[in-house]
């Protein structure tokens, strides 16, 4: 499967627990994206990342949200101290460039806090 | 401000009908998006255009720039293309997307 990945596809976490969301990119895709869908709400753009770079996190909360894409690995999405209003789905989306380039999603990851 | 408007919200439609989704934005765009999105399922991106028309097999996508507009339309709807299609636009630019607030579309047979 030459898609974007995500896992885990749900994640169980009880409140003030930390939370690991995981995506490999397309191959040969180097930009990232990460989304978050609230129940009942659409979708909203937290952070954008190219290798090893945080290029746009205007879209992240300024405390406990933190979003790294090492040289080496997947791009990791952090949730420290969990609450209950951080249960979404969270969706990561890769591109070759950042215009003129579809972006691809995978099937997102489901977190519910306890 | 940077918005994105979509209707109808909710769309029934009987198996066979033409069905048109419209979405407008409020400033200049680089790209607009189609997604589609099943229930509890993942995100497929069905379209990006930046002016004119595309079409793919019973899927057609337009966009009026000067309007800030776009339609996708649905011919010979039928029941599996029940999901949510939601549009998405680059502002001029930008790398993120901006969404609309979905249309729930459901074809009955």
């Amino acid at each position: 499967n030459a898609g974007v990945m995500q896992n885990p596809r749900h994640l169980v976490r009880r409140r003030g627990q930390e939370a690991r969301l995981r995506c490999s990119p397309m191959k040969g895709h180097s930009h990232v994206y990460w989304y978050r869908q609230l129940p009942e709400e659409g979708l909203k753009f937290m952070v954008y990342l190219q290798k090893e770079n945080i290029i746009d996190e205007s879209g992240m909360p300024k405390e406990r949200f933190s979003a790294e894409f090492p040289k080496e690995g997947p791009s990791i999405l952090r949730i420290q101290q969990v609450v209950r209003g951080d249960s979404a789905a969270y969706f990561c989306a890769s591109s070759a460039d950042y215009s003129n380039q579809p972006q691809h999603f995978g099937d997102g990851t489901r977190l519910s806090i306890l | 401000k940077n918005e994105v408007e979509q209707s109808p919200q909710n769309l029934t439609a009987q198996e066979g009908e033409f069905i048109t989704i419209n979405c407008s934005y409020s400033v200049g765009i680089s790209a607009l998006h189609w997604l589609q999105q099943h229930p509890g399922g993942g995100i497929v991106s069905l379209f990006m255009l930046s002016s004119g028309k595309k079409k793919h097999g019973r899927l057609i996508a337009t966009i009026n720039i000067q309007e800030k507009h776009s339609s996708l339309h649905i011919t010979a709807s039928h029941p599996r293309d029940s999901a949510v299609y939601i549009c998405a636009v680059n502002f001029d630019r930008t790398a993120k997307l901006v969404f609309g607030a979905g249309t729930i579309l459901r074809v009955k047979s």
